[in-house]
């Protein structure tokens, strides 16, 4: 199957700093890329969906000038979490679609103390 | 918009048993249904998927059966081993609109307990 990649893996980080998460689909070429974040013990909540070479579409609820989205190239998006606070904590995890099927990244974990 | 509802949220079995999982979707338009297991801390691994012109789907222990009329699929898990114990995440793919491919809305999960 299709590998997508994510880094990095985990990051603390201080309240009020940014932090990018690269996401990469390894052995195919990706249009699009979905963000999702995940609570502990919730449901995958999909933030926005990146297309590469125009703007990302963010879902309802979600600041799209704090979670800033570019996706430069065919086999990479990047999320930047600009001026993180504390409730920004949670488990980032991207995906990308080939051949129809949605693959995942492993995810990161953010960290905002 | 498409939305998923999942049942239960929680379901523990004895060794050997059969799991059911069951979910509804609200978009007639929807056409392909995913099952992920997640393990803690770990991402999403598809399972099994269907598609709205199938009505069941099997693979080794696990099956999958999808009721279009009713707008609701089903994931069954037989002869169920203590590494099943997983969370189990159903979704539907929402229809994109202008172009766009559209996008998986999950259900809330399901917290998989297999005892031996």
């Amino acid at each position: 199957g299709a590998v997508v990649s994510q880094h990095p893996s985990w990051v603390i980080c201080k309240s009020g700093t940014s932090v990018k998460i690269e996401c990469r689909s390894l052995d195919f070429q990706a249009t699009t890329m979905f963000w999702y974040r995940q609570f502990p013990k919730q449901s995958l909540m999909l933030m926005a969906t990146s297309n590469e070479g125009s703007k990302a579409t963010y879902e309802q609820g979600v600041e799209k000038d704090k979670f800033l989205i570019n996706h430069a190239s065919l086999t990479l998006s990047t999320l930047t979490v600009t001026s993180a606070h504390p409730e920004d904590s949670s488990f980032y995890i991207c995906s990308a679609t080939y051949l129809e099927t949605q693959y995942f990244g492993p995810g990161t974990r953010l960290l905002v103390l | 918009g498409e939305n998923v509802e999942q049942h239960p949220s929680t379901l523990s079995v004895q060794e050997g048993d059969s799991a059911v999982i069951k979910c509804t979707y609200s978009d007639s338009a929807s056409n392909y249904f995913p099952w992920y297991k997640q393990e803690l801390g770990k991402r999403p691994q598809l399972i099994i998927d269907i598609r709205s012109n199938v009505g069941e789907k099997k693979d080794q222990r696990i099956a999958v059966t999808l009721n279009k009329t009713a707008k609701h699929f089903s994931l069954h898990i037989t002869e169920t081993q203590p590494e099943d114990s997983a969370v189990y995440f159903c979704a539907a793919h929402q229809r994109g609109y202008g172009g766009s491919q559209g996008n998986l809305i999950f259900g809330k999960g399901t917290k998989l307990s297999v005892k031996p």
